[in-house]
């Protein structure tokens, strides 16, 4: 059964700083996705990693893939407070049919 | 392009009656949809797949009698949550997966409809 974790679950850090949101997930994949929730409302796509080593970027995050460790990383550079909210990795177990991390809720203070 | 949308977006309901909730691909034919539920501050759990033409495949705990999904044309899934309890209670949120010209390997969230049963 593939199993899917993140951490930390919990995050609060300063504008400006630097930090690293870690997924993990228990067997073979061929893809990650990352999303963002805000409070209240659906999922919105950030990034699709589809094979070892990929890396995307898109303003002050980044995110990229590892499956021989099967470990993917969300970075996020020089926050800003426009970020805060509830990140998601999310593991595709086959057919697309994804099992999602826990999630880590991001709070960014000025 | 790529929109999915979800009706109602909100729904109150008393226990022991049934609720439908609709998803839409609006500019684009979903092949696949997925029917997800999230508890508050909880992460997503996919409750079932439908197909269009063929019935839903539901997730090992999930009661298929219960949540009854229906996928009968390309464009429109439909969840009925029966006889709800406050249990069901939830947020509700839909994907759906199909031919969009330029994007591949993703399915597209619906907004998602949140349950309150009483």
């Amino acid at each position: 059964e593939l199993k899917v974790e993140q951490n930390p679950l919990f995050l609060s850090m300063q504008e400006g700083k630097n930090y690293t949101i870690y997924c993990n997930y228990s067997t073979t994949s061929d893809r990650l996705y990352w999303y963002r929730q805000d409070p209240g409302k659906s999922l919105e796509s950030l990034f699709v990693l589809l094979s070892n080593g990929a890396v995307k970027q898109e303003g002050r995050l980044m995110a990229s893939l590892d499956t021989k460790a099967r470990l993917s990383t969300l970075h996020i550079t020089a926050a800003v407070h426009d970020l805060s909210a509830t990140y998601f990795c999310a593991v595709d177990r086959g057919a697309q049919k994804l099992v999602f991390g826990q999630g880590t809720r991001l709070t960014i203070n000025p | 392009g790529a929109v999915v949308s979800q009706h109602p977006s909100r729904v109150i309901c008393k226990s022991g009656t049934s609720v439908k909730i609709e998803c839409r691909s609006l500019d684009f034919q979903a092949t696949t949809m997925f029917w997800y539920r999230q508890f508050p501050k909880k992460s997503l759990m996919l409750m079932a797949t439908s197909n269009e033409g063929s019935k839903a495949t539901y997730e090992q705990g999930v009661e298929k009698d219960k949540f009854l999904i229906n996928h009968a044309s390309l464009t429109l899934s439909t969840l009925t949550v029966t006889s709800a309890h406050p249990e069901d209670s939830s947020f509700y949120i839909c994907s759906a997966r199909g031919s969009v010209a330029g994007i591949h390997n993703e399915q597209f969230f619906g907004p998602g409809t949140r349950l309150t049963v009483l």
